[in-house]
């Protein structure tokens, strides 16, 4: 099946400090989306991208696709403490549109006030 | 329009007692998912169902555990015999038709075997 490397497992950053999560595939993705789990809830989905080379921002919030459609990065700007929680990419089953999905061990942020 | 509903939201079972797990997808949602995720850990894939079908149980344990999806109902996820080892946050998730839909999911349930 599908696997996504996921790293750095944990960040700590002061608040207004950057952040960037990056996903890695040996295999070339269709698609790879992207889920927030705060503290003791359920993820959420954030956004899918599709497009090699795709680029999308939401607020702070910068998601892109690589040109190989092999690695993916979130990037966030000047982080609040709101921002605190776990980030997930996902991919869906190859080949597949209902499928299973497939998640990367995920990147826990914690933001110092 | 009610998001993905999974009840109880806290389960204790001693072990060897049966966990029944159970959650209502979003309306209008036939495909359901069940993902376990442990302290710290991604979520795995357990089952995949539509209404009265097993499409994909492959993340399933072959012991202990089953899955449901009836014609009426939600859906159900059952551990027989629990052990400790099952002691974790199970998620439930639905989505619909369409290419590579976002999946939605409910606030889980979080199984402590004692």
């Amino acid at each position: 099946g599908q696997q996504v490397m996921q790293i750095p497992q944990y960040q700590h950053v002061q608040e207004g400090e950057d952040f960037t999560t990056y996903c890695n595939s040996s295999t070339t993705l269709s698609n790879i989306q992207w889920y927030k789990q705060r503290p003791g809830g359920h993820p959420v989905f954030l956004i899918q991208l599709v497009k090699s080379g795709e680029v999308k921002k939401q607020k702070r919030l910068t998601f892109q696709f690589g040109e190989a459609k092999k690695n993916s990065s979130l990037h966030i700007t000047a982080t609040q403490t709101t921002d605190v929680g776990t980030y997930f990419c996902a991919v869906r089953e190859r080949g597949s549109t209902l499928g299973r999905l497939y998640f990367g061990r995920g990147t826990q942020l914690t933001v110092w006030p | 329009n009610a998001g993905v509903m999974q009840n109880p939201r806290h389960l204790v079972r001693r072990r060897g007692q049966e966990a029944r797990l159970r959650c209502s997808p979003m309306k209008g949602h036939s495909h359901v998912y069940w993902y376990r995720q442990l302290p710290e850990e991604g979520l795995k894939f357990m089952v995949y169902l539509q209404k009265e079908n097993i499409i994909d149980e492959s993340g399933m344990p072959k012991e202990r555990f089953s899955a449901e999806f009836p014609k009426e109902g939600p859906s159900i996820l059952r551990i027989q015999q629990v052990v400790r080892g099952d002691s974790a946050a199970y998620f439930c998730a639905s989505n619909t038709q369409g290419a590579n839909t976002e999946a939605f999911f409910g606030q889980g349930t979080r199984l402590t075997v004692v």
